[in-house]
């Protein structure tokens, strides 16, 4: 079965500095690969998705993601965060006909 | 991008009762709609995968008696969970997805149960 980890649960980062948040998968089919965010007592909203074509995806709010084929990754980057990206980070995968799954998501925390 | 309205935002029951969550799709036809339950800081769990007109299919340890979903048209789908008991408490969220594309999905703002 299809899993997605995200190594690190949480992520305290001063104000202004680069972060990544790191997420792994399991399928070596296909894959489509989305990062979302959740702040506190909402729904998710879609950061990015790589369906196809040029690994660097960039998505809103400045965030971007590298899908890595070889090593199964798609670690999600911002070069300088501010305090209100603090939230929840879900990254989520569909192989063939799946609904999503989530990794346990990792808390960002952007110290001031 | 598409919008998901998800009502209501948060609901206290009694022990004993049953709540009803609303999930509405406002600007696109969802074929798909998908049930999450998410307990604190933990990521989210999914329930069931519902199809308009058709019988949800709830994943494994999901009960089909206690969670009830309901997928009477293309804008709308509603979760009922009977007989609520505390440990029923939780962030419920759903998400829809247009038509056969499945690489995206548009998720609710979730509903916060509280059952006392």
């Amino acid at each position: 079965a299809q899993s997605v980890t995200q190594l690190d649960s949480q992520v305290p980062v001063f104000e202004e500095a680069p972060v990544e948040l790191r997420c792994n998968y399991s399928s070596s089919v296909s894959v489509y690969l989305f990062w979302y965010v959740q702040y506190p007592n909402q729904g998710l909203q879609l950061l990015l998705k790589y369906l196809s074509g040029s690994t660097l995806v960039k998505g809103i709010n400045g965030f971007e993601a590298e899908f890595n084929k070889s090593q199964t990754s798609f670690h999600l980057r911002k070069p300088s965060v501010h305090i209100s990206d603090t939230a929840e980070y879900f990254c989520a995968v569909i192989s063939g006909n799946t609904p999503l799954v989530f990794g346990k998501g990792t808390r960002l925390s952007v110290i001031a | 991008g598409a919008v998901v309205s998800q009502h209501p935002s948060w609901v206290i029951c009694k022990s004993g009762t049953s709540v009803k969550i609303e999930c509405r799709s406002l600007d696109f036809q969802a074929t798909t709609m998908f049930w999450y339950r998410q307990f604190p800081k933990q990521s989210l769990m999914l329930m069931a995968t519902s199809n308009e007109g058709s019988k949800a299919t709830y994943e494994q340890g999901v009960e089909k008696d206690k969670f009830l979903i309901n997928h009477a048209s293309l804008t709308l789908s509603t979760l009922t969970v009977t007989s609520a008991h505390p440990e029923d408490s939780s962030f419920y969220i759903c998400s829809a997805s247009q038509g056969a594309q499945k690489t995206e999905a548009f998720f609710g703002q979730g509903t916060r149960l509280t059952v006392v």
